[in-house]
């Protein structure tokens, strides 16, 4: 089966814009989470999605949102950005309604200028 | 909030030797999962062991976990300069649905 893929791999954005970011789970998969990586904050979990519903949401403000689609796939959406967004964004994915091991993409390393 | 601090934030040894990292957390938990990530890239997971469990191998790798104390080590033997790479501890904690929370890892060096 193929990976967990996330596009694009790299973006740059000026403040006060918004990004949006894509997440294709492994085939199968019905749960996606969304991980924030930063040198400062370490990993921080964003939000965890299971068809299509948002079950868990962690500490951060209301910019930052998400969806999944009926096919899994997933995007989160980070508006009027901030030089603090400045970071690696992770997707993982996994089989079950109750995840155990996630399966993580390569990332979205995210610079805002 | 991290909920697992890791311990020691960086180690260094020579091919050959063993590694040791240590994990504490905070709260009652599910499991306890320990993953690797290369150079600011995507994590792969390791091992996972759950919360009745003391002890489990996977390879070179032995993890254990003490509820009591609310900590976990992970012993990489006979280290190889492929297993630099930066390691985290993530607990797995049961609340409306599931999140892994994770610690903040140590930065392993192994020197050829």
């Amino acid at each position: 089966k193929a990976g967990v893929t996330q596009t694009p791999r790299y973006l740059i954005k000026t403040r006060g814009q918004q990004v949006t970011l894509s997440c294709s789970p492994i085939s199968g998969h019905r749960s996606v989470s969304w991980y924030q990586q930063t040198p400062g904050q370490g990993l921080q979990f964003l939000f965890e999605y299971f068809s299509e519903t948002q079950r868990n949401k962690g500490n951060f403000p209301g910019r930052f949102s998400g969806r999944q689609f009926s096919n899994s796939r997933s995007e989160m959406n980070v508006s009027t950005l901030e030089l603090g967004d400045s970071a690696l964004y992770l997707c993982a994915s996994s089989p079950g309604r109750y995840q155990e091991t996630q399966y993580f993409g390569p990332g979205t390393r995210l610079l805002v200028l | 909030s991290q909920q697992g601090e890791e311990d020691p934030q960086a180690l260094s040894i020579q091919e050959g030797e063993n590694a040791t990292m240590n994990c504490s957390y905070k709260t009652s938990i599910n499991n306890l999962q320990w993953y690797r990530q290369n150079s600011g890239r995507g994590l792969v997971h390791l091992i996972l062991i759950r919360s009745n469990e003391r002890e489990k191998h996977s390879g070179r790798l032995r993890v254990t976990l003490d509820t009591s104390k609310k900590s976990s080590s992970l012993l990489i033997t006979a280290s190889r300069a492929a297993d630099t790479a930066s390691y985290f501890c993530a607990t797995a904690v049961m609340d409306s649905s599931y999140k892994l929370i994770f610690g903040s890892g140590t930065r392993l060096l192994v020197r050829p």
